[in-house]
């Protein structure tokens, strides 16, 4: 299996900060990688796939980019809402995910 | 609106049996491919199984292989996971996911349904 890592594991920023999270797949997965959010409880909901494309209704201060085997997702201006863990899934084989990074509040 | 259902968790002894359900609405459900992603209580995510939407293609976790079943009945809009030989370890939530297309992108996600494993 791919075995996807993520960093930092978790992180503390304020309202309107930059927020960058990495994923490292272990192989080459070209752009088959997404990223999900998740807050305390509830299901994750899917916002970027195909490393790059916004998934619909997710807001424009979501970006992703990479390809082969770095990857990122950034939130340009963090907001309230934003706090909650965050997981990157490859697509390309049999589907995985890193290991999440919890987004706190400073 | 889309909605996944899931139902049928519960707390069973190690070595038992239990089916999880996953009623679908809100879209064309024999059309899509779907998944069980689980939980593990304060864990991460770790998909689980897969089935495509005419059930020609099947895939599970090594983790599961040999022990669950995934199944689906278009004419019921329904999923379901048949769980035997259960473990500690499958304690989790277990969420009835779609999937984009033929990709495992999982682009719609149930409330999930907890199952306990415990003696």
């Amino acid at each position: 299996d791919i075995q996807m890592t993520q960093s930092p594991s978790s992180l503390s920023a304020s309202v309107g900060d930059r927020v960058t999270i990495t994923c490292r797949a272990s192989q080459t997965i070209s752009i088959y990688l997404n990223w999900y959010q998740q807050k305390p409880g509830k299901a994750p909901k899917l916002l970027i796939y195909a490393a790059s494309s916004l998934q619909s209704g997710v807001p424009s201060r979501f970006s992703g980019s990479g390809s082969g085997t770095d990857f990122s997702l950034t939130i340009s201006s963090l907001q309230p809402e934003d706090f909650a863990t965050y997981y990157c899934q490859q697509s390309y084989t049999t589907p995985t995910f890193g290991g999440g990074t919890k987004v706190e509040i400073k | 609106e889309v909605q996944l259902v899931e139902s049928g968790g519960g707390l069973v002894q190690p070595g038992g049996s239990l089916r999880l359900s996953c009623v679908a609405s809100g879209f064309a459900f024999s059309t899509y491919s779907m998944n069980w992603v689980r939980q593990a209580p304060g864990k991460g995510l770790e998909w689980v199984s897969y089935i495509s939407s005419s059930s020609d293609s099947i895939y599970y976790a090594d983790s599961v292989k040999g022990r669950f079943t995934i199944s689906r009945d278009n004419a019921k809009n329904s999923l379901y996971l048949q769980m035997s030989s259960l473990r500690d370890e499958d304690t989790a939530v277990y969420y009835c996911v779609r999937s984009v297309a033929t990709a495992t992108v999982f682009d719609s996600w149930g409330q999930g349904t907890l199952v306990t494993v415990s003696s």
